[in-house]
């Protein structure tokens, strides 16, 4: 199964409106990841947050991790047409299980111009 | 390269018949994943190549899969006797180090199995 769960699957907003997406996962992790994907091919890297830290922004992109809640969100202000994607969240296991990423199954964004 | 290369881009093939998907990662990259993904599906881990380790080949979803990396950079993912549930989009992506990098994805190759 997935360990990383996106919520909402699919979102639609106007251009210039801000974007959440959230993320749910189950065990225990090393690191969550936030990935774009245009086109249904290769992902680009966003960003990367560590178990240990609760917020990180990266120019537009701003994510949040409760480790204690087991979630993430990521949130994308003031929204651009070049936005729409499907946005993946993904998990490192924590201790010695391996540093393989493990996906979930996505948020489709569209902003609308 | 400046980034992950795979080869080829689309591959259309008969039930049946074995197919070879290629990777180049990054240079200097030590860690090499293969993933694939069905028509608006999630990524699916398939195998892992990290330095001299062994793989972990926990992903591979049938004996019909295989992977080599040779020489600790090019990966051939094989896939014999292909079924038309092989249809996906197969990913591979690098990174540097284990845990603290994020990957760095090719644009994968689409097979079609008819």
């Amino acid at each position: 199964s997935q360990q990383g769960e996106e919520d909402p699957q699919a979102l639609s907003i106007q251009e210039g409106e801000n974007a959440t997406m959230n993320c749910s996962y189950k065990t225990s992790i090393n690191n969550l990841q936030w990935y774009r994907q245009n086109s249904g091919r290769g992902l680009v890297h966003l960003i990367l947050i560590r178990s240990n830290e609760r917020e990180k922004h990266s120019g537009r992109l701003r994510v949040t991790l409760d480790t204690s809640k087991k979630s993430s969100s990521l949130l994308i202000t003031a929204s651009r047409a070049a936005d729409t994607a499907s946005y993946f969240c993904a998990t490192v296991p924590g201790g010695t299980s391996g540093s393989r990423l493990t996906f979930g199954e996505g948020t489709q964004l569209t902003v609308n111009p | 390269g400046a980034g992950v290369s795979q080869s080829p881009s689309n591959k259309v093939t008969e039930k049946g018949k074995d197919v070879e998907l290629r990777c180049d990662p990054i240079s200097g990259h030590t860690a090499l994943y293969w993933y694939r993904q069905s028509l608006g599906q999630g990524l699916e881990f398939l195998i892992y190549f990290q330095g001299n380790s062994a793989p972990d080949k926990s992903g591979l979803p049938s004996d019909r899969f295989s992977a080599e990396r040779t020489g600790g950079s090019v990966s051939t993912l094989t896939i014999q006797r292909t079924q038309q549930e092989d249809s996906a989009v197969y990913l591979c992506a690098s990174s540097l180090e284990r845990q603290y990098y994020g990957y760095t994805f090719g644009s994968g190759t689409r097979l079609t199995v008819v």
